[in-house]
């Protein structure tokens, strides 16, 4: 099975209010994590990456935080905004096996 | 630029047929992947092409083939279709070999009677 998993399948989110949206991977040797939005009727969107090397990496409105001791990846989208609904998937990648591998996914609602 | 583009974008198929998908990756890119999404499984990585050549492949039967053009267009084949080849099929193209800003198309919905 995948070694990327999301610990919640479904996240309603106020309008204006953070989102945190969370992943776990269990590949100790995975060195490399990506995030993608995707919105439907689309193909998935790069959003930002970051490399084992970091615990933090921040972009547009987006923040990604890993923590390797406990193999957990978080994407933090500040003032959701309504263009933010879809669904995000986590993404990791072991450079000796040189394979992407996609979590589930997360949808994100956003209410009004 | 233009985009990643994938024809056709819906496909119906009967059991037993094959199929043939083709990707146009972003000017200038020559790594191309393919994958298949469903609801079940999620995003699956089918292979990687650079420069013609398969770099990497999934765990996908070997009913699923691809290749890859000199001008880094590819194209992905499915001979004799099952009803769970029923997917979203994505191409996602990058600059190059190693670099992992993967740029998705739009997919094309197989969809297998």
């Amino acid at each position: 099975g995948e070694s990327v998993g999301l610990h919640l399948p479904t996240l309603s989110v106020q309008e204006g209010d953070n989102s945190i949206i969370n992943c776990a991977y269990s590949n100790s040797a995975s060195d490399y994590f990506i995030w993608y939005k995707q919105e439907s009727g689309k193909g998935p969107q790069f959003i930002i990456d970051i490399r084992s090397n970091m615990d933090k990496r921040q972009g547009q409105r987006v923040t990604v935080l890993l923590n390797k001791t406990v193999k957990h990846l978080s994407l933090q989208i500040a003032a959701t905004q309504p263009g933010d609904s879809a669904v995000y998937f986590c993404a990791e990648n072991a450079w000796r096996d040189d394979k992407i591998i996609f979590g589930k996914g997360t949808r994100l609602h956003i209410l009004p | 630029k233009a985009g990643v583009t994938q024809t056709p974008r819906y496909l119906i198929k009967t059991r037993g047929q094959q199929v043939t998908l083709s990707c146009s990756p972003i000017s200038g890119h020559r790594s191309v992947s393919w994958y298949q999404q469903t609801p079940g499984q999620g995003l699956q990585f089918l292979f990687e092409y650079f420069s013609e050549t398969q770099r990497n492949k999934g765990n996908f039967p070997g009913r699923f083939s691809g290749r890859q053009f000199s001008n880094s267009r590819s194209e992905m084949n499915v001979s004799t279709l099952e009803l769970g080849d029923s997917a979203l099929y994505l191409c996602a193209s990058s600059v190059g070999q190693g670099s992992y800003e993967q740029y998705f198309g739009p997919g094309t919905r197989l969809t297998v009677t």
